[in-house]
């Protein structure tokens, strides 16, 4: 069964990085990209950007762009979501789900890591 | 501001039907199919729907899924306790190169 696990849960300073990721079992990693979407407080769904596992191709947000730097390690089938300059506002529950290219077709995700910016 | 446009919140008793509609645009429901999302509370997202239509293995046919033009719903029949969650509904984006999402529907089941 596909399967992906997330590392727990951070708390950062404003103006600090955080790297969050994902480890997948249970399928051919890099047959598919793994996408990142994040969740605010009481707030909906945020699509923040994809990879391609079996490339490393990256389509980002553009609100994101810059400041995130997706990556994948094959030899452990783990995705990495990097961001930079963190502030209160990106304090959310980050979530990698399973995706291919130019789709909306989440199909798998992961449990969800929550991230805390806090001075 | 989502790009794709839900209710805030749907409501109905054990076992009515209820739909839960989503508006977008010529760029994403309009030129793409459409995904709905189950997020039951405390969990991640669970995929419900893909193609517009199609229900992943493990759904309940109590759920379907519709698309016309630049607007899609999700009805769920035989409304149980257990389907009080939020639903998202997502496509793509030719604009923006990438999937935007529904600003999700609470549905409570009274």
């Amino acid at each position: 069964q596909v399967q992906l696990v997330q590392s727990g849960a951070e708390v950062k300073k404003p103006g600090a990085s955080v790297k969050v990721s994902c480890k997948a079992s249970g399928y051919t990693f890099i047959s598919y990209g793994i996408s990142w979407v994040r969740q605010a407080p009481g707030q909906g769904l945020e699509w923040m950007g994809w990879i391609s596992a079996y490339n490393g191709n990256t389509n980002y947000a553009q609100k994101f762009q810059g400041r995130v730097t997706m990556t994948t390690e094959t030899s452990t089938s783990t995705a990495y979501m990097e961001m930079t300059s963190l502030t209160s506002d990106d304090t959310a529950v980050y979530f990698c789900a399973r995706a291919n290219s130019g789709s909306s077709n989440f199909d798998s995700w992961g449990q969800g890591t929550l991230v805390t910016v806090s001075s | 501001q989502s790009v794709l446009t839900q209710p805030p919140s749907a409501s109905g008793t054990p076992g009515q039907r209820v739909t839960i509609s989503c508006s977008g645009s010529s760029s994403n429901i309009g030129s793409n199919y459409v995904y709905w999302y189950q997020q039951l509370p405390g969990t991640a997202p669970k995929l419900l729907m893909y193609r517009s239509n199609q229900r992943p293995s493990g759904v309940p046919d109590r759920f379907s899924g519709s698309k016309s033009g630049t607007s899609a719903s999700l009805a769920i029949s035989g409304l149980r306790s257990e389907d009080e969650a939020d639903y998202y509904c997502a496509a793509w984006d030719d604009s923006l190169s990438g999937p935007v999402f529904g600003g999700g529907t609470k549905l409570t089941v009274l």
